[in-house]
């Protein structure tokens, strides 16, 4: 039974280029999260996709960042013209929707910015 | 707005000592509250959860209580191992929110031999 698969587990990217993030969420869940770690600090939620669906991305910043789940495949989180800050580990979580299960996580991508 | 906040670490301990990580929540109603433990280089696992005031969540000798009162979820464990040195995050999550997870900023457990 898989469980929540995201590639790569790191990525190199320098300033400028695009960081494209995937996350596979565990079978029978259609509620995907990405969550952001930045070096010594707790994770931040960042948007939360359901099936071809943006349900909340109020954690997102508003420009070079953007999310989509389709109905076939993976999520992708995909950050434009990558600066230093953006260098962090990525989380995406994945759930079944229902009432009080809780999320399961991916082993991250850590995104290091040159 | 909600919020989680977690004893600072790192917390150092020998083998065999008991271990309690505070947390404590600012939250309108009645959130469901987690803890979830990271190894180095890995994802969040979930450790322990509870979805109601005064209910229980226990794990791998891990306890910890909704307590509304207090607004609190302590992490207790009566003999940690080497083998617990991880990071400890609480979390809470509201139903009514699409159970986005609102983090602690973790506690840095060392446990030595």
């Amino acid at each position: 039974n898989a469980g929540v698969m995201q590639n790569p587990r790191h990525l190199v990217r320098r300033r400028g280029q695009e960081a494209r993030l995937r996350c596979s969420p565990m079978k029978g869940h259609s509620h995907v999260y990405w969550y952001r770690q930045l070096p010594e600090e707790g994770l931040k939620f960042m948007v939360y996709l359901q099936k071809e669906n943006i349900i909340d991305e109020s954690g997102m910043p508003k420009e070079r960042f953007s999310a989509e789940f389709p109905k076939e495949g993976p999520s992708i989180l995909r950050i434009q013209q990558v600066v230093r800050g953006d260098s962090a580990a990525y989380f995406c979580a994945s759930s079944p929707g229902s009432y009080n299960q809780p999320q399961h996580f991916g082993d991250g991508t850590r995104l290091s910015i040159l | 707005g909600n919020s989680v906040t977690q004893m600072e670490g790192p917390v150092t301990l020998s083998e065999e000592a008991f271990l309690t990580i505070n947390c404590t929540y600012t939250a309108t109603g009645y959130p469901s509250l987690f803890w979830y433990v990271q190894y180095p280089g890995e994802g969040l696992q979930l450790l322990l959860k509870a979805t109601k005031a005064d209910d229980k969540g226990s794990n791998k000798g891990f306890e910890a209580t909704y307590r509304k009162e207090t607004t609190s979820f302590h992490l207790e464990k009566g003999s940690v191992q080497v083998s617990d040195s991880a990071v400890y995050f609480c979390a809470l999550s509201y139903m009514e929110y699409g159970n986005k997870l609102v983090f602690g900023a973790g506690t840095i457990l060392r446990v030595k031999s």
